[in-house]
């Protein structure tokens, strides 16, 4: 157990819907990581969040937002959801901002949009 | 973006061989490499790492191996067991992030 949670563990919706996804930290890191994970492709880094402050931008659509509350836990956004978004989601942590640190994974949540 | 890939997709060993899983990278600018492991319905787990002034790092049963001169990482598994069946992959930092692999999937055979 890494300490990272992550909910829901699996959320099933249709095209054009409109979701978040919740990610608490590990206990004393500040920095939250978002990445994607499709079949066809490895871990796509989305962006990066660190003492509630954007921090770095990966590969994050418009469609998509995230953003991190002052308890630090963090949300991610996805609307107009579309087929392709269809996905596991992770979470990441670490304790500082630099994208150099481990990261610790939470369980992920498995995205299905119909 | 980033090119981080696997010579091999699938790898089976039988139980108490060593395991080899190679990952071929990109950018010649990267400095620091992670090797994470991720079983079924699980997230990834960090295992260990590397950084670009090092050929070599141990860890408990594992060995990392860097050779910036061809740009390829292996990970070394001494004595698998069948706890160790997950799939593996890399992941490589030129300094703003990290580029990951689609990753290896190591099936150790009792």
């Amino acid at each position: 157990d890494s300490g990272v949670t992550q909910t829901p563990k699996h959320l099933i919706t249709a095209t054009g819907q409109r979701v978040t996804l919740r990610c608490s930290p590990r206990s004393g890191d500040l920095s939250v990581y978002w990445y994607q994970q499709s079949l066809d492709q490895g871990l796509q880094f989305l962006i990066q969040y660190y003492n509630g402050e954007e921090r770095a931008k990966g590969n994050i659509l418009e469609r998509f937002s995230a953003q991190q509350f002052p308890d630090l836990h963090s949300e991610l956004n996805l609307s107009s959801l579309e087929l392709g978004d269809s996905a596991l989601y992770f979470c990441a942590s670490s304790v500082g901002w630099s994208t150099r640190e481990t990261q610790y994974f939470g369980p992920g949540t498995r995205l299905l949009v119909l | 973006g980033e090119s981080v890939g696997l010579h091999l997709p699938t790898l089976s060993v039988q139980e108490g061989d060593n395991s080899i899983i190679n990952c071929a990278y990109s950018n010649s600018a990267s400095d620091y490499f992670i090797w994470y492991k991720q079983e079924s319905g699980k997230g990834p787990q960090f295992i260990i790492d590397i950084r670009s002034n090092m050929d070599k790092r141990q860890g408990q049963r594992v060995t990392v191996l860097l050779n910036k001169t061809v740009k390829h990482l292996s990970l070394q598994i001494a004595a698998t067991q069948p706890g160790d069946s997950a799939v593996y992959f890399c992941a490589e930092n030129p300094g703003n992030q990290f580029y990951f692999g689609t990753g290896t999937s190591l099936t150790v055979i009792p």
